[in-house]
């Protein structure tokens, strides 16, 4: 009965090449979230959909891009990973906009790039 | 609570004694408060949320006070057990806003 559900849940690239993570939820949300999680640090907002309504983050990289082909799933595109960007990939889910609501995170992907 | 800076304040309890962390927030107009588990290798799990109308709130064994005069937040753990050891993080919501923001982070460790 996993909810929000993130695949794979470990992922390692080579530095430059492209890689998608994933992200799938079975809660009917309208808002999914796409943050960056980096050792000992609290997560990073990258950036989040509305429905189909995209939000970037201010300082997130153009390297980071996103797509929603529905409301189930979530991508997340990095296109030529750095060193830099290994971390954990967190998905999140809440149901509405606007009023605090709350988020439900998936278990993440780590992401190693050699 | 900007989360900044790499190492995380560390709390160290005996297993049954009560654990309080604290959190300091930075936005008058934050009006929704939530503490999150986080275990080693996983995703942040929800614990329990406060609104802004509230100054205490209940759950099974935790409970979560706010003190918006000094822009505070506490999470209390009774009966700490082993499997509350984590990070525990607090994130504040502006009104208005689907976005939270994260603070630093606790890290619970529960002695047998």
């Amino acid at each position: 009965d996993a909810m929000v559900i993130q695949n794979p849940r470990y992922q390692v690239t080579q530095f430059g090449k492209p890689v998608t993570l994933s992200c799938s939820q079975t809660l009917n949300h309208n808002v999914m979230y796409w943050y960056q999680q980096k050792s000992s640090q609290a997560p990073k907002l990258l950036f989040h959909y509305y429905d189909k309504d995209f939000n970037n983050e201010a300082d997130t990289p153009d390297n980071f891009q996103s797509r929603r082909p529905n409301t189930s799933f979530c991508f997340l595109d990095i296109r030529s990973p750095g060193l830099g960007d290994a971390a954990m990939y967190l998905c999140a889910t809440s149901r509405r906009r606007g009023r605090g609501d709350t988020q439900y995170f998936g278990p993440g992907t780590r992401l190693t790039v050699l | 609570g900007e989360s900044v800076g790499l190492h995380l304040p560390t709390l160290s309890v005996q297993e049954g004694d009560n654990s309080i962390i604290n959190c300091a927030y930075s936005n008058s107009a934050s009006d929704y408060f939530i503490w999150y588990k986080q275990e080693s290798g996983k995703g942040p799990q929800f614990i329990i949320d406060i609104r802004s109308n509230m100054d205490k709130r209940q759950g099974q064994r935790v409970t979560v006070l706010l003190n918006k005069t000094v822009k505070h937040l506490s999470l209390q753990i009774a009966a700490t057990q082993p499997g509350d050891s984590a990070v525990y993080f607090c994130a504040e919501n502006e009104g208005g806003s689907e976005k939270l923001v994260f603070g630093k982070g606790t890290k619970l460790t529960v002695n047998p």
